[in-house]
């Protein structure tokens, strides 16, 4: 069964700097995709990042990028700029196409002003 | 103009009650799921229906009871309610003619049971 490993349960970055939210997870697949989720307190579960396993080009999405390391099986969100808007929960996510997602236990990540 | 959403989106009922959750997608999505968040902030897959019919039937107590009266609407449905169902409960949808498979979530319902 696949699992996704989040080893991190909270993290905490100054505003202005850089973070990085680390994922793992084991797959017998070769294609499937993944995510990072954000979930605020008001407890929407808000897209932040896809990644496709067969492009081997990393995912951007303005100040969140991945670091996708296939061979390795990880997947880490790294958070630029951090703002204290990005305080939330963040999952981790896997995905071999559309079926449900399984989640990492989440990483929740503090910004200190 | 709301793409997937769920109602209520609070519920308090004593043990042993019965409730429903109710789910709509208007995003034109053939697949939904109901998800569970616990205490501790999990996510776990409880049921996965495409074109109406259930899929995906994690191991959850046949209490619950998903029902899906069309493609847009998934509904869930709990019998004789028990402290530990105490949660919070997302919908989800997607579709499988995307190339991303990027799951839409609902709100989400906050369930307490006393």
């Amino acid at each position: 069964a696949q699992t996704v490993t989040q080893s991190q349960p909270e993290m905490s970055v100054q505003e202005a700097e850089t973070v990085t939210l680390s994922c793992t997870y084991d797959t017998s697949e070769s294609d499937y995709y993944l995510f990072w989720y954000k979930q605020p307190p008001s407890r929407q579960m808000i897209l932040v990042i896809r990644q496709e396993a067969y492009k081997q080009q990393n995912a951007t999405e303005n100040r969140f990028s991945v670091n996708f390391q296939k061979a390795a099986k990880s997947f880490s969100l790294k958070i630029s700029d951090s703002q204290l808007g990005d305080a939330a929960m963040y999952f981790c996510a896997y995905t071999v196409g559309n079926t449900p997602l399984v989640f990492g236990k989440g990483t929740r990540l503090s910004v200190i002003a | 103009d709301t793409a997937v959403s769920q109602t209520p989106k609070y519920l308090v009922t004593q043990m042993g009650n019965d409730k429903s959750i109710k789910c709509e997608q208007n995003l034109g999505h053939d697949t939904m799921y109901w998800y569970k968040q616990d205490s501790k902030k999990f996510l776990k897959i409880m049921f996965s229906y495409n074109n109406k019919e259930l899929i995906i039937n994690e191991t959850v107590p046949n209490r619950f009871s998903p029902k899906s009266p069309d493609k847009a609407h998934l509904n869930l449905h709990i019998n004789s309610l028990e402290l530990g169902d105490s949660a919070v409960y997302f919908c989800a949808s997607s579709h499988r003619a995307t190339s991303s498979y990027e799951q839409y979530f609902g709100p989400g319902t906050r369930l307490t049971v006393t």
